[in-house]
């Protein structure tokens, strides 16, 4: 079945653009995350969503980043005015379940390069 | 404070020969972990997790983990490392609470020679 699909794959930023990742987390998943993974380091939680409603946005790292998923399904992640300390692979991640020891499906990332 | 460490940023093996990846934790909880892989451009995929039933986990593509809470660890090991093992590692620990409240550590990344 289809995964976690992410979009664009590669994106490519002046530094003061504005930039919108999008994530299609597996249909009838109830939980979506975002993370953030700077070269050579491991993921970290940006923010979190049950459904509709941001839970969590405790690791978004500035007022210039923003998330929403209006209709509980699709997400974006809104970068205002790109530095070039947002250059990183953000991670979209789908759960199925609450619970904090369910299992994530991610996907295959949005690579962010800020010129 | 809850963290992670994975102890070899790099570890390189013969293909046919044992592997492990080690990881730490530190909590005052008991914690549920987790292994992840992330193969080159690719997502990140589930290995296996524990969660407080059998210490010794078993996961896919032949890999185990042992939890062992005298020593806060839970290093991932395989018997016979393949070519199509070569990836990055992830040791994951959640401390429960907020469903955002995951950790991962820096990664260690696998090279399988031939």
């Amino acid at each position: 079945g289809a995964g976690v699909s992410q979009s664009p794959r590669y994106k490519v930023a002046k530094r003061g653009q504005d930039v919108a990742l999008r994530c299609d987390p597996i249909s009838g998943h109830v939980s979506l995350f975002w993370y953030q993974q700077a070269l050579g380091q491991g993921p970290e939680f940006l923010t979190y969503f049950q459904n509709e409603a941001q839970l969590d946005k405790s690791g978004l790292p500035s007022d210039r980043f923003f998330a929403e998923r209006p209709e509980g399904s699709v997400s974006t992640l809104k970068i205002q005015r790109t530095q070039q300390e947002d250059s990183a692979v953000y991670l979209c991640a789908s759960s199925s379940r609450q619970g904090y020891n369910s299992p994530l499906h991610f996907g295959n990332g949005t690579r962010l390069t800020v010129t | 404070a809850q963290s992670v460490t994975q102890l070899d940023s790099h570890v390189s093996v013969s293909e046919g020969t044992p592997v492990l990846l080690r990881c730490n934790y530190s909590s005052s909880y008991s914690p549920s972990l987790f292994w992840y892989v992330q193969h080159p451009n690719k997502g990140l995929q589930l290995l296996l997790k524990y969660t407080s039933a059998a210490t010794l986990v078993k996961g896919i593509n032949g890999f185990e983990a042992e939890f062992k809470k005298s020593e806060t660890s839970f290093h991932l090991t395989k018997p016979s490392a393949h070519m199509s093992d070569a990836a990055e590692y992830f040791c994951v620990v959640s401390f429960g609470g907020s469903q955002g409240n995951l950790i991962f550590g820096k990664g260690t990344k696998l090279s399988v020679k031939p």
